[in-house]
């Protein structure tokens, strides 16, 4: 169970294109969805957190409007990258968590990742 | 602050414990994780432990949690070559809302 996969494993694209990632639980309902970004032979680092129907919450630092999130329904949750150019190149991970329970711990389940690569 | 530190790198031969050990920071954290990332993939839950435990057992995997000292471990044991891979340990902050991440270990196995 908890199964999250993210779509596409893979992009290259040009300059100023704006590219969509897909993260979909598709065995459970994610209530939270969380999108991290990860350089080669770095850690994760947390970009913003998306609830299901409500705004992203955006870590310092991160430009709302250059990575756009959209948290439409429990199972499924974008990321936008818009006009992107070769800096936004970098490893793109979410993940996605159940709903809190009393103990507070729902482990957060991670896709597979997107390599965004910029030319 | 939020720092989570581990070793960057560990050798270990096939067969041999391994023991990847993590520092953090934040003494109100609920829980313990610990993530395996294989090359080119995602983040793999391999197992957590509750803060108000000392330790934690599940098949060859063995967590132990130094609250005191705020160290945190993850010992392999019988290590196999399919368990190369970066291992991040990460805390449980905001509230349990947010994990923040240790910055990786890779672990080799060597024939």
């Amino acid at each position: 169970g908890a199964v999250v996969s993210q779509h596409p494993s893979w992009v290259i694209c040009k300059s100023g294109t704006s590219v969509k990632i897909e993260c979909r639980s598709l065995d459970f309902q994610a209530t939270t969805m969380f999108w991290y970004r990860q350089f080669p032979k770095q850690s994760l680092m947390l970009m913003a957190t998306s609830n299901e129907g409500s705004k992203a919450t955006y870590e310092q630092g991160v430009e709302k409007d250059k990575f756009l999130i959209n948290h439409a329904s429990l199972t499924l949750s974008t990321l936008t990258v818009t006009s992107a150019h070769p800096e936004d190149s970098s490893f793109y991970i979410c993940s996605a968590r159940e709903r809190l329970t009393r103990t507070g711990n729902q482990p957060q389940h991670f896709g597979d990742g997107t390599r965004l690569s910029i030319l | 602050g939020e720092d989570v530190e581990q070793s960057l790198f560990l050798s270990v031969r096939e067969g041999d414990s391994s023991v990847i050990n993590c520092t953090y920071t934040d003494s109100s954290s609920t829980y313990l994780y610990w993530y395996k990332q294989e090359p080119g993939a995602g983040l793999q839950l391999l197992t957590y432990i509750f803060s108000n435990m000392d330790m934690k057992q599940d098949q060859r995997l063995t967590v132990l949690l130094n609250k005191k000292d705020k160290h945190l471990s993850l010992r392999i044991a019988d290590t196999q070559t399919g368990d190369s891979a970066i291992y991040f340990c990460a805390e449980s902050t905001g509230g349990g809302n947010k994990l923040t991440f240790g910055t990786g270990t890779q672990l080799k196995v060597e024939l």
